[in-house]
């Protein structure tokens, strides 16, 4: 069983549609992070949680809003999204000691979003 | 800004044989950390091994080990004895900070029978 786990793992979705990604990390880690992968592209970082604190990507659209209720779960809510908003979206969890000490990340198994 | 650059978009190998894997990366710092990730088609990224820039020693996981060259700022991985189970995305990943994780475009490792 993966340590992180993501649902759904298949989403379509109008453009006007509100919907929201749930990830959940069952390893006790206390930084989760969102990522976006595209076709040939590199993974995006979007959106991190780390010690309590909350780091932006400041080129995310505003459509996509992240919520981290607790350090176990992390959502993505998701409204008004467009065509080349459809990825693969992941997330990761990892145990941050202090400020870039590089400790490895675990992802989960990630949404693959589809936006008609 | 970091950059992190894989110059290999597709690698074959055949089993049993030896394969390495380029990544190259852009930074000004010198404490950093590099990784290496495999996601196989099940979709999740699984972590191969890990490299911290301090240490001049190159990292080893069983048949997995890095060629960390520092100055020139590169950070291969060589895959010793292939096994049918290594094909997958290798993805090359650089992290400096909290909230600070570059990843490579990919190499796509074939393993052929």
């Amino acid at each position: 069983e993966t340590g992180v786990t993501q649902t759904p793992r298949h989403l379509v979705m109008g453009m006007t549609n509100k919907k929201s990604l749930k990830c959940e990390q069952h390893l006790g880690h206390n930084a989760m992070y969102w990522y976006k992968q595209s076709a040939k592209k590199p993974l995006e970082l979007m959106f991190v949680y780390s010690l309590e604190e909350r780091v932006e990507n400041n080129s995310v659209p505003s459509r996509f809003s992240p919520e981290c209720p607790n350090s176990s779960h992390l959502f993505l809510h998701l409204h008004t999204l467009q065509p080349e908003d459809s990825a693969l979206y992941l997330c990761a969890s990892s145990q941050e000691i202090s400020m870039g000490q590089g400790q490895p990340q675990h992802f989960g198994d990630g949404t693959r979003l589809s936006i008609l | 800004a970091q950059t992190v650059t894989q110059s290999q978009p597709e690698m074959s190998v055949q089993e049993a044989e030896t394969v390495t894997l380029s990544c190259t990366y852009d930074t000004s710092e010198s404490d950093y950390y590099l990784f290496w990730y495999k996601q196989p088609p099940s979709r999740q990224m699984i972590l191969v091994i890990r490299q911290e820039a301090y240490k001049q020693q190159n990292a080893t996981e069983n048949r997995f080990s890095v060629n960390f060259q520092k100055a020139a700022k590169s950070f291969s991985l060589k895959i010793s004895d292939s096994q049918l189970g290594d094909a997958a995305m290798y993805f090359c990943a650089y992290r400096r900070g909290r909230g600070d994780m570059r990843f490579g475009a990919g190499t796509r490792l074939t393993v052929k029978p």
